[in-house]
C-alpha cells in the first residue's frame, strides 16, 4: 500500500512565522503535490514536483515555496505566515512517469492525512 | 481554465437505495478520471478510476464515463450510512496533474 505521511496533523503558528510542512512517501513515486483545501473552494494546487530538485507552480503559489532534495520528501514552506493561509494542507504523490500520462496506474494520486494549519 | 463541475449537494438517499453522483468536465483532451471519497476531517481516498468509455464496476461502486458528453458519474448501490461523505471527482489536467471538482456531499439515512 502507498503510504504518504505528513509531519503534523495540527499546527498553530503566529503571523509572520516561517512554517515548514513536510511530506514523505514510501513508494518511490516520481510526482508529489501540495494542495490546500478550503470550504467551498475545493482542492487547490499550490506546487508540484515531478523529480528531485524540480518544482512547478500550481494555481495558487503566492506566499509559498517548496523543496524536494530527496525523491521521497517534499516540503512546503510558508515564508511569512498570514491569517489567510489558515487551511487544511494536503500532500499527495503519484507514480506518474513523464510520457505516461493517461496510462492506467500512473496518474492516481494518493493523499497524506493532511495538516490543519491555523495562523493567529 | 480547465474545470470540473459537481453539484455540491447534499444528496440525501435512504439506506439501501442507489446514490448517483455526477460530474462534468471542460477539457476534451482529458484521459483519466477518478472518484475520491472524503470523510469529514479526513483526507481524500481514491475509490474508483476509469479511463475508457463505458462502465467500470467494483463491488457496490460503478463508474460511468461518456467522453462525447464530457460526463462522469459514480453509482453507489445498496447505500449505507457509512457511505455518507463528500465525493470528489478528479480529471487529468495535463502534465500528470489532476483537476478536482469541489465535491458532492452524500447523506445516507438509516
Amino acid at each position: 500500500d502507498v503510504k504518504v505521511t505528513q509531519s503534523s496533523r495540527y499546527l498553530v503558528k503566529r503571523t509572520g512565522e516561517k512554517v515548514f510542512l513536510e511530506c514523505v512517501q514510501d513508494m518511490d513515486h516520481e510526482n508529489m503535490f501540495w494542495y490546500r483545501q478550503d470550504p467551498g473552494l475545493g482542492l487547490r494546487l499550490i506546487y508540484f514536483s515531478y523529480d528531485v530538485k524540480m518544482k512547478e507552480k500550481g494555481d495558487i503559489p503566492e506566499g509559498y515555496s517548496v523543496s524536494r532534495e530527496k525523491k521521497e520528501r517534499f516540503s512546503l514552506i510558508l515564508e511569512s505566515a498570514s491569517t489567510n493561509q489558515t487551511s487544511m494542507y494536503l500532500c499527495a504523490s503519484s507514480l506518474g512517469l513523464i510520457g505516461l500520462a493517461g496510462v492506467p496506474g500512473y496518474n492516481e494520486q494518493f493523499f497524506g492525512p493532511g495538516t490543519r494549519l491555523t495562523v493567529l | 481554465q480547465k474545470e470540473v463541475e459537481q453539484n455540491s449537494g447534499p444528496l440525501s438517499v435512504p439506506e439501501g437505495a442507489i446514490a448517483s453522483l455526477n460530474c462534468t468536465y471542460s477539457d476534451r483532451g482529458s484521459q483519466s478520471f477518478f472518484w475520491y471519497r472524503q470523510y469529514s476531517g479526513k483526507s481524500p481516498e481514491l475509490i474508483m478510476f476509469i479511463y475508457s468509455n463505458g462502465d467500470k464496476e467494483d463491488g457496490r461502486f460503478t463508474a460511468q464515463l461518456n467522453k462525447a458528453s464530457q460526463y462522469v458519474s459514480l453509482l453507489i448501490r445498496d447505500s449505507q450510512p457509512s457511505d455518507s461523505a463528500t465525493y470528489l471527482c478528479a480529471v487529468s489536467g495535463g502534465f500528470q496533474k489532476l483537476v478536482f471538482g469541489t465535491g458532492t456531499r452524500l447523506l445516507v439515512s438509516p
